[in-house]
Order: C-alpha cells, then structure tokens, then sequence
C-alpha cells in the first residue's frame, strides 16, 4: 500500500528566515505530488504540482518555490519567509494521469506560523 | 476556469438525522468530483471519487450523487453521528489536463449528541 510522509508537523519561524518542508510518497513509483495551502477563511490553494522529476508548476506567484529531486520526493522552500506565509501546508498525491478516477491523498501537514 | 462553490458553510444538526451537503462547479468538463473529509489540524481524509460516467457512489453511511449536466454534487449522510463532525471539502478537477483539483470552501458540520 502506499503511504505519504510529510514532516515536520509544525514549525515556527522568524520573518526573513529560510524555509524547507520535505514530503516523501512510499509504495508507488511516478506519482503527482502537489503542495496546498490552508489559511485562516481562505480555503485549500494550490501552490504547486508535479506530474514527473525536475517538473514543476507554479499556481500562485509567491516567494515560495518547490522540487522534485527524486520521483517520489517534493520539497516545498523558501529563501526569506513573509508573515502572509503562516498557514496550513498539504502535501498530497495521486496516480499518473493515465488513471484518470485515482483519488487524492494528502499527508498530515505542516502548521507554519511566522512571527 | 473551474470554480467550486459549497453550501451550507457551517450546520449544525442533532445525532440521528440524515443530512445533505451541497457542492457546485463551474466546468462540467470533468472527469470525476471527489468529496473530502478534514478532522481540526489534520489533513484530508478521501472519502468517496465518483467518475464522470457514473451517478452516485456509496460508502456505509455516505452517499455522493453527481449531476454534470447541472454542475451540481451532493454528499448525503445517513443517521449522522457525533464522529461525523468535521469540515467536508468537494473538488473538481481544474481546466486542463494536469490533474489538479480545485477545492470548496467546505461545509462545516457539528453533529449534536
């Protein structure tokens, strides 16, 4: 079975500092990984998502940015973190697209609060 | 561009009543409408993926109908339960071919003892 690992669970950081949160998918290969957003009365935002190694899209245009150095790992980072970035990180993945009705699974997210 | 609206926002319903969350989407294009459970600081829960070509689909007390040509889903809980309270998120895929989905808003709902 697969399993979707997303660490850490909570992080508090001072404005300017950097920012890395790392998921990893186990028991499949070739998944799409994506990174969502939860803020406060906001709801769930893409940020970004990957169908493939080294492949990226950007949803949002925001001081944020991902990787994806191995096929079944997805990193979310940032160079200088914004007080606006607090919130409720998602990772999540699915099968490849050829497997249209696969359903989307999400780890258990990181809660990031800013000061 | 899909947009994927909910309501009720929040309900409040006492133990033992059936209920019906609502969800709309803009672009009927879809291949399939999936519908989410998220418990207070967790993450989501999949709880049931109707495909494009089907109606409805069942799992134990959870019922999800999907109606493409009105852009309408409804997920219907049967004799709801205090362990029924969360928030329930519905989501449909974006426009494209990239497999992303776009989320409501969510509904959230207080099942009373």
């Amino acid at each position: 079975s697969q399993t979707i690992h997303q660490w850490p669970a909570t992080l508090v950081q001072p404005v300017g500092s950097p920012l890395s949160l790392e998921c990893t998918v186990e028991g499949t290969s070739n998944p799409n990984l994506y990174w969502y957003r939860q803020a406060a009365g906001r709801g769930l935002q893409l940020l970004f998502y990957s169908v493939g190694i080294g492949q990226i899209s950007s949803e949002v245009p925001q001081n944020l940015s991902a990787s994806r150095p191995q096929d079944r790992q997805f990193i979310l980072s940032s160079k200088k973190l914004l007080l606006s970035d607090s919130g409720f990180y998602l990772c999540a993945w699915t099968f490849d697209l050829s497997t249209y009705n696969s359903p989307l699974h999400f780890g258990n997210g990181t809660r990031l609060t800013v000061t | 561009k899909q947009e994927v609206t909910q309501i009720p926002a929040a309900l409040s319903v006492p133990e033992g009543e059936n209920l019906v969350l609502n969800c709309s989407f803009t672009d009927s294009a879809i291949y399939n409408l999936q519908w989410f459970r998220q418990d207070p600081g967790k993450g989501l829960t999949s709880l049931l993926l109707i495909q494009s070509s089907q109606r409805e689909q069942t799992s134990g007390r959870l019922n999800a109908s999907l109606d493409k040509s009105s852009g309408r889903s409804t997920l219907y809980i049967a004799a709801s339960q205090p362990g029924d309270s969360a928030t329930y998120l519905c989501a449909a895929p974006g426009s494209g071919n990239t497999g992303k989905l776009i989320f409501g808003q969510g509904t959230t709902l207080q099942v009373k003892p």
